[in-house]
C-alpha cells in the first residue's frame, strides 16, 4: 500500500514568485492536511481538506491556499514568496470522517522549499 | 486556549538506558485527542500512538510505553532500553474535538540522541 506521496522533494525558488506543492494521500484517505514546519516556529498547521472542502484552516496569510481534487489528491500554493516561507512543508491523510473522531495521520516525507 | 508543551529540548542517553520524554498539554475540549510522532531526518513524521481524552489506559507496544494522566494533563512516552535508531526528534500533538479532523497542535518537539 503506497503511502503520501509529495512532490517534488525538494524545491528552490526566488523571492516574489509563486509555488504549488502535490500531495497524494493513501489510496481511500479522504481527508488531507498540510503544515508548515520550520527552526523557529516548529510545526503549524496550515489547513485541512475533506472531500474537496476546506474544513480547517491554520493562521497564516492569505498568499497560501490550497485545494483538493475529487480523487482526494490536493495541492497548495503560495504567492509572492517571502524569505521567510522557506521551510519543510508537510501533507498528511487520513481515513478520519467528521464526527467519528481523529483516527490519526499518515505523513509524507515533505516537501523543502528554500526561498532565495 | 490549546497548547502542547515539550519542555526537553534535547536529552542525550546512552544505548541500554530508559529515557522519558514529557508532554503537558491544555485544552477546554472534554473530547480530544493526543498522539506521539517520532521525526527521523528523513523528515517524514511517523505515528507512533492515538489515546482519545475518555481512554486513560497506559499501553505498551515493545521498548515503547506511555502515561495518560488527565488530572496533571500530562501524556508522557517512555522508551525503554533506548537503541541509536530511536534517535529523532518526538512530536507530541493535540488534537480538539470530534470536528478538528487533521488540525494537530504539535508540541516543540524534544530531540533525542541515543548513542552507542
Amino acid at each position: 500500500k503506497a503511502g503520501v506521496t509529495q512532490t517534488p522533494r525538494y524545491l528552490i525558488k526566488t523571492r516574489g514568485q509563486q509555488v504549488t506543492l502535490s500531495c497524494s494521500p493513501i489510496s481511500g484517505h479522504r481527508s488531507v492536511s498540510w503544515y508548515q514546519q520550520t527552526p523557529g516556529q516548529g510545526l503549524q498547521f496550515l489547513f485541512e481538506y475533506f472531500s474537496e472542502t476546506q474544513r480547517n484552516k491554520g493562521n497564516f496569510p492569505g498568499r497560501f491556499s490550497g485545494r483538493q481534487f475529487s480523487n482526494s489528491r490536493s495541492e497548495m500554493n503560495v504567492s509572492t514568496l517571502e524569505l521567510g516561507d522557506s521551510a519543510l512543508y508537510l501533507c498528511a491523510s487520513s481515513l478520519e470522517s467528521p464526527g467519528q473522531g481523529n483516527y490519526g495521520y499518515t505523513f509524507g516525507s515533505g516537501t523543502r522549499l528554500t526561498v532565495v | 486556549a490549546q497548547k502542547v508543551t515539550q519542555a526537553q529540548t534535547e536529552i542525550s542517553v546512552v544505548e541500554k538506558e530508559d529515557v522519558t520524554l514529557d508532554c503537558v498539554y491544555e485544552t477546554r475540549d472534554t473530547t480530544y485527542y493526543l498522539f506521539w510522532y517520532k521525526q527521523p531526518p528523513s523528515g517524514e513524521l511517523v505515528f507512533l500512538i492515538r489515546r482519545n481524552s475518555f481512554d486513560e489506559q497506559n499501553e505498551i507496544s515493545g521498548r515503547y510505553s506511555w502515561n495518560f494522566q488527565k488530572s496533571t494533563s500530562s501524556f508522557n512516552f517512555t522508551i525503554t532500553a533506548s537503541q541509536v535508531v530511536d534517535s529523532a526528534v518526538y512530536f507530541c500533538a493535540l488534537s480538539e474535538g470530534r470536528n478538528q479532523g487533521g488540525k494537530l497542535i504539535f508540541g516543540q518537539g524534544t530531540e533525542l540522541s541515543v548513542k552507542p
